[in-house]
């Protein structure tokens, strides 16, 4: 049974550059949520989506956007990327049952650096 | 809104040694969720235990046990004889209608 799969496992970018990352949840699960985890921080909620719209979103910028495939799959893309957007960025996948959201597993991250 | 407050930065014990890492919470729902989660240096959080706001009962699983107290809001998590791989950043979290939100995160290293 496949957990949570995210790639790229690192990347490097430079300010104002635009990024794609991309998350496929744990099998059986249809709800997706991506989290910012600053360096020595908690992991902070950017958005969710579910059966292909965004559910909840977190206090970040239109800069962050994000969509899901019908096969529940998930992207997050961030353009303009600034310094502060250096951080390990966590996807979770959880399945909702009778209206309630179940038990989120995270994926391994992927690693932005910004230069 | 939920707020979640660990106030352990960091923790460091021998080995063998029972730690118990504080979280106390905030939030304004009547129903909500209680989570722990474990992320080691590779960096995925792993889920430990996931609370119901309605079941107060402690829990017990192996070396790890969790204590619940809706009166003081609190959601403790204690590891009795700690061993070196239980060294990591742990994360207290809670989830009310939707969104779930963690504290700073308590880092315990677990010395030989």
């Amino acid at each position: 049974d496949a957990g949570v799969t995210q790639s790229p496992t690192h990347l490097i970018k430079t300010r104002g550059q635009q990024v794609t990352l991309r998350c496929s949840p744990k099998s059986g699960h249809d709800t997706v949520s991506w989290y910012q985890q600053a360096l020595g921080q908690g992991p902070q909620f950017i958005f969710q989506y579910y059966e292909e719209e965004e559910r909840q979103r977190g206090n970040f910028p239109d800069r962050f956007s994000g969509h899901q495939f019908p096969n529940y799959s998930s992207e997050l893309n961030v353009n303009a990327l600034l310094l502060g957007d250096s951080a390990l960025y966590l996807c979770a996948s959880s399945l909702v049952a009778r209206g309630l959201q179940e038990t989120q597993y995270f994926g391994p991250g992927t690693r932005l650096l910004v230069l | 809104a939920q707020k979640v407050t660990q106030a352990q930065t960091e923790i460091s014990v021998v080995e063998k040694e029972d730690v118990t890492l504080d979280c106390v919470y905030e939030t304004r729902d009547t129903t909500y969720y209680l989570f722990w989660y474990k992320q080691p240096p590779s960096g995925e959080l792993v889920f430990l235990i996931r609370r119901n706001s309605f079941d107060e009962q402690n829990e017990i699983s192996g070396r790890y046990s969790w204590n619940f107290q809706k009166s003081t809001s609190s959601f403790n998590f204690t590891i009795t004889a700690s061993q070196v791989v239980d060294s990591a950043v742990y994360f207290c979290g809670c989830q009310g209608a939707q969104k779930l939100v963690f504290g700073q995160g308590t880092r315990l290293t677990i010395n030989p």
